[in-house]
Order: structure tokens, then sequence, then C-alpha cells
């Protein structure tokens, strides 16, 4: 079974909806974070968490919210979705460890369509 | 604020042959430097993870270097295949989580 899931892989929607993209992980790390990948754009970070009572905005927080339900569970909402929010969505996790590394390790994505 | 620059862009190579890709950012204030891979459509897989402290790091046929202080990185394929035909992303983390560079897109000919 895959460390990082996230749900759905994919989906369509219109503008003006309500969207949740959800990410569990199975790894036991502390941290984790969602990101957006734009063709020529590269990933940009929306939001991460270094914990479960920690909040931290990205580059690009406007127009998502996030909350984090538990240690594996860190979900991104769109409140109203808008066409410029169509991308690929990451969800990744850390744990800074004995080393300090903080490698990080990415789910496979969902792709978002907003019409 | 910290910049990522890969270049190139694209590369295309005949089987065989070794390469390097390069991967440049701004603030020399980094934890670590982090190298992907990422197949068309799909998520990304981490290759190699070098610390502030290292000069490099292999991994099989992949060789990562970095020097911190003139704010470069190299990934280094040996004997390239077709099946490492994808965009490899480099990523730093400083004070802030992973900052990405835009990718250089790999195409290996048989």
């Amino acid at each position: 079974d895959a460390d990082v899931t996230q749900t759905p892989r994919n989906r369509i929607t219109k503008t003006g909806k309500r969207i949740m993209l959800e990410c569990s992980q199975t790894k036991g790390h502390d941290r984790m974070y969602w990101y957006r990948q734009d063709p020529g754009l590269g990933l940009q970070l929306i939001y991460y968490s270094f914990d479960v009572k920690d909040i931290n905005k990205g580059e690009i927080s406007d127009g998502y919210s996030v909350s984090r339900q538990a240690q594996a569970k860190f979900s991104l909402s769109l409140e109203s979705a808008i066409p410029n929010q169509t991308a690929l969505y990451f969800c990744a996790t850390s744990d800074t460890g004995l080393a300090g590394n903080n490698e990080q390790f990415f789910g496979p994505g969902t792709r978002l369509t907003v019409l | 604020k910290q910049e990522v620059t890969q270049i190139p862009a694209a590369l295309s190579v005949p089987e065989g042959e070794n390469l390097v890709l390069n991967c440049s950012f701004t603030d020399s204030a980094i934890y670590n430097l982090q190298w992907f891979r990422q197949d068309p459509g799909k998520g990304l897989t981490s290759l190699l993870l070098i610390q502030s402290s290292q000069r490099e790091q292999t991994s099989g046929r992949l060789n990562a270097s970095l020097d911190k202080s003139s704010g470069r990185s190299t990934l280094y394929i040996a004997a390239s295949q077709p099946g490492d035909s994808a965009t490899y992303l480099c990523a730093v983390t400083g004070n802030t989580p992973l900052v990405f560079g835009k990718g250089t897109r790999l195409s290996v000919i048989a």
C-alpha cells in the first residue's frame, strides 16, 4: 500500500462549488504539505503543518483552507472553486527524524478541473 | 526570497550517454537539497537528498553534488537508459519548506 494517499485522484467541478481534497499517510510523519503544480510554473506551496495544532500559509494560500484532523490526515478545501484553480494538487509528508534531514515524500496527486 | 533555477529546461540524449543536470539557488542558507523524478501526470519520487553539511550523495547510477557557497547542485546520471526519461526537479529547504525549480525534461533516445 502507498505511504501517502490522496482522494479523489481526479475531480471535475463547476465554478462556485466547494471542494475538499484529502490526504492520508502511514509514514508516521509529523509534517504535511499541500502543493499545486501548473504547467510552466513548477510546484508552489499552498499550506503546511508541522503538527496537529500547527497550520501555516504558503506562497499561494488565497482561496484555499486546510484542516489537520489528525497526525495522519491533512485536507485541502476550495471554498468556492474558480477556473484558475484547475491544476494538479500534491500532498507531501516529512519527518525531521534523528538526522533532521526533512526528506519529503509525495502522494500520487489529484487532478482538479474547474469548469 | 529563495529562487531555484534549473538549466537546461529540456535535454535529449542518446542511450548510454552520461549527463549532468544543473540546479542553482539564490540563498545559500539552506538545510538540504532534494532531487526528484516526475513521470508525466504522476507524482514525485525522491531520488537523493543532500544535507547542507554534505557535498554529495550517490544512489546507483545517480550522483548528486552540492556546493552551498556558490548556490549550485548537479545531478549526474551515468549510462543513461530510455527508462530515465522523465522530468527531474530540484528543491531546497531553508527557512521555509521546499522551493522548487521548474525542472529539466529529459528524453533518452534508444
